[in-house]
């Protein structure tokens, strides 16, 4: 089956660093997706990137969809207090294309 | 516009009973999806409402079932459960069809089984 393995698995670092994570996959996928999900809240969608080599920013993040389809990546400049919580990589999983598979999660912790 | 909303928020039931769990779509999604998120764990897919039948399922066993209602809302059920139900189950809405179609998640309800 399908199999997203994210890293790092925890990551923490001080104010204002960046950040770097990355998925890589079992299969080739087409569409990548990466979310952010705080405490007691449901996934968020940050970024969506829909072609190999595509590069995409939103903000302090910049997410690119490896050249090969297996893997993504996902980096976080200069971080800031509320940049904290888990990092979900995702994308359409065998059960249908928008039926997404979630990575295992990277989670950002800043020290004070 | 409202966003996702589920209820209940936190849950505690013993082994072999059963539960109901409830989500109301955001404004304009028809379409509804419900995953599961064991602890320290990516969400899961269990299935997909669409147009009030079931469009889609992953690999979970028949106990768990859903429902969905002409308003868009949806309903997860759990039979006999097991102390491995035990995680966040996380509802999301979209538009259907495409991955290109973004998914609302809402806050989820934490389920513990006893």
């Amino acid at each position: 089956g399908q199999q997203l393995n994210q890293s790092p698995q925890s990551m923490f670092i001080q104010e204002g660093e960046d950040v770097s994570m990355n998925c890589t996959s079992s299969s080739i996928f087409n569409t990548w997706l990466w979310y952010k999900q705080d405490p007691g809240e449901g996934p968020v969608l940050l970024i969506a990137l829909y072609k190999a080599g595509e590069l995409t920013s939103n903000g302090r993040l910049t997410a690119q969809f490896g050249i090969t389809r297996k893997d993504s990546f996902l980096n976080i400049s200069a971080s800031i207090p509320s940049d904290v919580g888990i990092y979900f990589c995702a994308g359409p999983s065998n059960f249908g294309n928008e039926k997404l598979t979630f990575g295992t999660g990277t989670r950002l912790t800043i020290i004070p | 516009e409202t966003g996702v909303t589920q209820s209940p928020t936190h849950l505690i039931k013993t082994r072999g009973q059963q539960v109901t769990l409830r989500c109301s779509s955001q404004s304009g999604h028809n379409t509804v999806s419900w995953y599961q998120q064991a602890l320290g764990q990516g969400p899961q897919f269990i299935f997909q409402y669409y147009r009030e039948e079931e469009n889609g399922r992953g690999n979970f066993p028949p106990r768990f079932s859903g429902l969905q209602f002409p308003n868009y809302s949806s309903e997860l059920n759990v039979n006999a459960l097991e102390l491995d139900d035990s995680a966040l189950y996380l509802c999301a809405s979209s538009l259907p069809g495409t991955v290109e179609n973004e998914q609302f998640f809402g806050p989820g309800t934490r389920l513990t089984v006893l």
